[in-house]
C-alpha cells in the first residue's frame, strides 16, 4: 500500500514571497502520478499541478513548481510570488499508473496562510 | 473544464434515518467514480470506487451495508448512508476521471452531512 506524508501541518508566508511545501511518499511501484491539490475554504478540490513519475523534468504551472526526487520519494511544491488567494489547504496525492482510472491516496495536508 | 456536481450540498438528518447523496458528471460520462470522506481538518479518505453497471469496490474498514453505492448510469452515482448515526457526520466528496484511462479526476463540491 502507498503512503503519503506531509510533515508540515501549517505554514505561513507573506504576500509576494516564496514558500515550499514538503511531501514524501512510499511505494514499491515504478510508474505512478503525483499531484498537488488545493482546497480553499469553499472545500472544492482544485488540481494545482501533476507529475508523471517517468518524467525527470519537474512540472511547472505558472507560479507553481515541483521538486520531484524519485529516488528519495520526495515531491515538494514551491509557490512563488504568493498571493492572498493561495490561502488554502494543500494536499499531496499519489496515484498508481494502471492504465485505467485509479484512486488517489492523499497526505494529511498543509494549511497555508498567506499574509499581508 | 469538466464539471462534477453533488446534491445536496448539505443535509441534516436524524439518527436512524437514511440519506442519499448524488454525484453527477455534467458534461462527460464516467464509468468510474470515487467516494471520499473528509472529517474536519483532516484529509480525504477513499471509501469506495463506484463502477457503472457493477458492484462498488469498498476500501478496507468501510461497511458496504451502511454505505450503499449505486452507479446506475454513466453520469450518476449515489451514496446512501443507511441508519445514520452522529459519527457518520462528515464531508463527503465524489470524484470522476474524465475517461477510463485518464489520470485526471474532477471533484464534486462536496456534501456536508450532519446527523443529529
Amino acid at each position: 500500500a502507498q503512503t503519503v506524508t506531509q510533515s508540515q501541518p501549517e505554514m505561513s508566508v507573506q504576500e509576494a514571497e516564496t514558500v515550499t511545501l514538503s511531501c514524501t511518499y512510499d511505494t514499491s511501484e515504478n510508474n505512478y502520478y503525483l499531484f498537488w491539490y488545493k482546497q480553499p475554504p469553499s472545500r472544492q478540490m482544485i488540481l494545482v499541478i501533476r507529475q508523471e513519475a517517468y518524467k525527470q523534468q519537474n512540472a511547472t504551472e505558472n507560479r507553481f513548481s515541483v521538486n520531484f526526487q524519485k529516488a528519495a520519494k520526495s515531491f515538494s511544491l514551491k509557490i512563488s510570488d504568493s498571493q492572498l488567494g493561495d490561502t488554502a489547504m494543500y494536499f499531496c496525492a499519489f496515484m498508481s499508473y494502471t492504465g485505467t482510472a485509479s484512486k488517489l491516496t492523499f497526505g494529511t495536508g498543509t494549511r497555508l496562510q498567506v499574509t499581508l | 473544464g469538466a464539471v462534477v456536481s453533488q446534491h445536496p450540498s448539505w443535509v441534516i438528518c436524524k439518527s436512524g434515518t437514511s440519506v442519499k447523496i448524488e454525484c453527477r458528471s455534467l458534461d462527460f460520462q464516467a464509468t468510474t467514480m470515487f467516494w471520499y470522506r473528509q472529517f474536519p481538518k483532516q484529509s480525504l479518505m477513499l471509501m469506495a470506487t463506484s463502477n457503472e453497471g457493477s458492484k462498488a469496490t469498498y476500501e478496507q474498514g468501510v461497511e458496504k451495508d451502511k454505505f450503499l453505492i449505486n452507479h446506475a448510469s454513466l453520469t450518476l452515482s449515489t451514496l446512501t448512508v443507511t441508519s445514520a448515526h452522529p459519527e457518520d457526520s462528515s464531508f463527503y466528496i465524489c470524484s470522476a476521471p474524465l475517461s477510463a484511462s485518464s489520470y485526471e479526476q474532477y471533484f464534486g463540491p462536496g456534501t456536508r452531512l450532519t446527523v443529529t
